[in-house]
């Protein structure tokens, strides 16, 4: 079974443009989360999603922004970059929504970078 | 608020020696405890979870952790080390009001001398 995919694996923005990030959840899978990572705040979640709906949200601000798709694949958007966007954009897909033992599956991120 | 801690940033071991990774936590009721790894220029695999039961739980590639609630810990623990276990590491709590949402700690770079 094919694992969580994310592309691209690298991006390289300017400020002030806007980036989309892709992910593919492992098939089945229904719910899809969002972490940002950076070496100054580690991991901190964005948003979940589960059924195509946006079930929570981290304290990020409304910059950030996704959705999800009937086939469970999900996008984030980053609109009016600033530097400290930079960071790796970690996707996770779990079978279950709100199922408190559920572990993560985890893509391999991608890297954005914001000159 | 719930939280988690890594007292350590990084822990350095000689291998065949035991190693610990340390995680203490705070949150209001019962903990949903996770111990996640990290390989460079990869994303997080899952190794172990503490739901309930035993306190004793055995995950992946021989690791385990003690849920110790006393003392609001859940050290990762492996008789003896391999070089191939140097990685970062990542204790977290599950956010109970928010979906399957994870607390991280920084996290603790694990780095095994041959």
């Amino acid at each position: 079974k094919a694992g969580v995919t994310q592309t691209p694996r690298y991006l390289i923005k300017t400020r002030g443009q806007q980036v989309t990030l892709s992910c593919s959840p492992i098939s089945g899978h229904r719910s899809v989360s969002w972490y940002q990572q950076t070496p100054g705040q580690g991991l901190q979640f964005l948003f979940e999603y589960f059924s195509e709906t946006q079930r929570n949200k981290g304290n990020f601000p409304g910059r950030f922004s996704g959705r999800q798709f009937s086939n469970s694949r999900s996008e984030m958007n980053v609109s009016t970059l600033e530097l400290g966007d930079s960071a790796l954009y970690l996707c996770a897909s779990s079978s279950k929504q709100g199922a408190q033992g559920e572990k993560l599956f985890f893509g391999s991120g991608t890297q954005l970078s914001v000159l | 608020a719930q939280s988690v801690a890594q007292p350590e940033d990084q822990v350095n071991v000689a291998e065949g020696n035991p190693l610990t990774v340390k995680c203490t936590y705070s949150v209001s009721g019962n903990p949903y405890l996770f111990w996640y790894v990290q390989y460079p220029n990869r994303g997080l695999q899952f190794l172990l979870k503490y739901i309930t039961g035993d306190n004793l739980v055995k995950g992946s590639y021989g690791f385990e952790a003690e849920f110790n609630k006393s003392q609001t810990s859940f050290h990762l623990k492996k008789p003896s080390a391999l070089v191939s276990d140097s990685a970062l590491y990542f204790c977290a709590v599950r956010d109970f009001q928010a979906g399957t949402a994870l607390i991280f700690g920084k996290g603790t770079t694990l780095s095994v001398s041959s």
